[in-house]
């Protein structure tokens, strides 16, 4: 079956440390993917879109890999500030062939603690 | 900076009844979708919209969905007769009708949150 999996349900880090965090994904071929955050009670947010000839991609403190081969994406915080608590959701387009819309992984809940 | 907007925030309906939440999209914007989280679970795809007719729909969209553009501005999702399991974030976003889906940031709106009793 087709499956996005988002590693563990919350990552605990300390102010000033990098956050990674993976994405995994089963039976597709996307090829693009995206990484958007959610606050509680809020809409998702676009943070970062990567393409599949695209190994990695940054953006200020964000960095993010795409590695086809492994089906999976990381995603980096550095420099982390209790700011970036929030759930980082995976997201990506299921078919290469222009279906529209987007399919979401459950989301890592992010805490940095000073 | 321009952003979508979604009403009412909070809609409380019974059972059977009809709701209609509504959405503006960035005004710019061509493709709009729908999308529902129910509470601690995951963002779900409902459907897609463009040029004035649906794009794509999951299987969560059946007869009792409907979709609109009543005009230039607005974009609503119709549930005819509501149950207990869609109690649900709504969340509307609409993006640039660039290339692909993946291939272009969606904006999220605040989401209407629906409770049916």
């Amino acid at each position: 079956s087709q499956k996005i999996e988002q590693n563990s349900e919350a990552l605990n880090i300390q102010e000033g440390k990098t956050a990674t965090l993976t994405c995994n994904y089963t039976n597709y071929s996307p090829a693009y993917l995206q990484w958007y955050r959610q606050d509680p009670g809020r809409g998702p947010v676009f943070l970062l879109l990567i393409r599949e000839n695209e190994k990695e991609k940054r953006k200020e403190r964000l960095k993010v890999t795409f590695d086809t081969t492994l089906k999976q994406s990381l995603f980096h915080i550095t420099a982390s500030q209790p700011a970036d608590s929030a759930t980082y959701l995976c997201a990506l387009d299921p078919f290469s062939g222009g279906y529209n819309k987007l399919i979401f992984g459950a989301g890592t809940r992010l805490a940095v603690h000073p | 900076e321009p952003e979508v907007t979604q009403t009412p925030s909070h809609q409380v309906t019974q059972m059977g009844q009809e709701v209609i939440l509504r959405c503006v999209p960035i005004s710019n914007h061509l493709y709009f979708y729908w999308y529902r989280q129910i509470l601690g679970q995951k963002v779900e795809f409902l459907v897609s919209f463009y040029n004035n007719e649906i794009s794509e729909k999951s299987e969560i969209f059946d007869d009792q969905f409907s979709v609109e553009r009543p005009d230039g501005s607005n974009f609503t999702l119709k549930i005819r007769s509501t149950k207990l399991e869609d109690s649900a974030m709504y969340f509307c976003a609409s993006s640039e009708a660039l290339l692909l889906a993946g291939d272009q940031e969606q904006f999220f709106g605040p989401g209407t949150r629906l409770t049916v009793l």
